[in-house]
């Protein structure tokens, strides 16, 4: 079965604490990878498409990158306001067209 | 710079009633979804438009109807609302399938 687990559930950060969020994934065969972020409240926001293993993607404080078996947001000097929850989601070959897997997300708490 | 718009942000049903969840994107994408997001669980697709005049199942479809007005409106319809649909309802919108996708603010419906 397809499946997407990010790790932890929640991290707490204060600011300045370099960290990294987890998304391993098991599928039959992947054709991307998407971080997302998603505020209280509102929407996912796009941030990064990853492809293929070894692929990395920076955007100010956050990079993201990916292995075969998993990806990792990495983010660096946290400020609060990059608390939010951090979604990842999986594209396979074997799946539907259209059909994202989602992984059930990391909050993220960066106090000052 | 609206972006995916719907309509409306908060509804209360009662079970057995009807209603339409509408969606509405600027940016002249041509590919359109419909999610639901519940408490400990991943986003997951209810049904989604690649092209317009053209609609297909996601993974949780039972229950639920969708009609591609054209190539900017997306709309959800429940027949018979059933507490189990309660949750949050997120359109989104994409240049074409599988590829990043730009969500709405989400509609948050509770069926008593």
């Amino acid at each position: 079965e397809d499946q997407v687990t990010q790790s932890p559930e929640a991290l707490r950060l204060q600011e300045g604490e370099s960290s990294s969020l987890n998304c391993s994934y098991t599928v039959s065969g992947l054709r991307g990878l998407f971080w997302y972020r998603q505020d209280p409240g509102k929407g996912p926001e796009f941030l990064f498409t990853l492809y293929s293993a070894g692929e990395e993607k920076e955007k100010e404080r956050l990079k993201a990158t990916l292995t075969k078996k998993e990806s990792f947001l990495h983010i660096t000097a946290p400020k609060p306001e990059d608390s939010a929850t951090y979604l990842c989601a999986v594209l396979n070959y074997g799946g539907s067209q259209g059909n994202l897997i989602f992984g059930k997300g990391t909050k993220l708490s960066v106090k000052p | 710079n609206a972006g995916v718009t719907q309509t409306p942000k908060f509804q209360v049903l009662k079970t057995g009633q009807s209603m339409t969840l509408q969606c509405a994107q600027d940016m002249n994408h041509n590919s359109m979804y419909w999610y639901r997001q519940d408490p400990g669980m991943g986003l997951r697709l209810i049904y989604y438009s690649a092209s317009e005049g053209t609609t297909d199942k996601g993974e949780v479809p039972n229950g639920y109807n969708v009609s591609r007005l054209n190539k900017r409106e997306f709309s959800l319809r429940l027949e018979s609302a059933a507490p189990s649909q309660t949750s949050v309802y997120f359109c989104a919108s994409s240049v074409r399938v599988n590829t990043e996708a730009f969500f709405g603010q989400g509609t948050r419906l509770t069926v008593v």
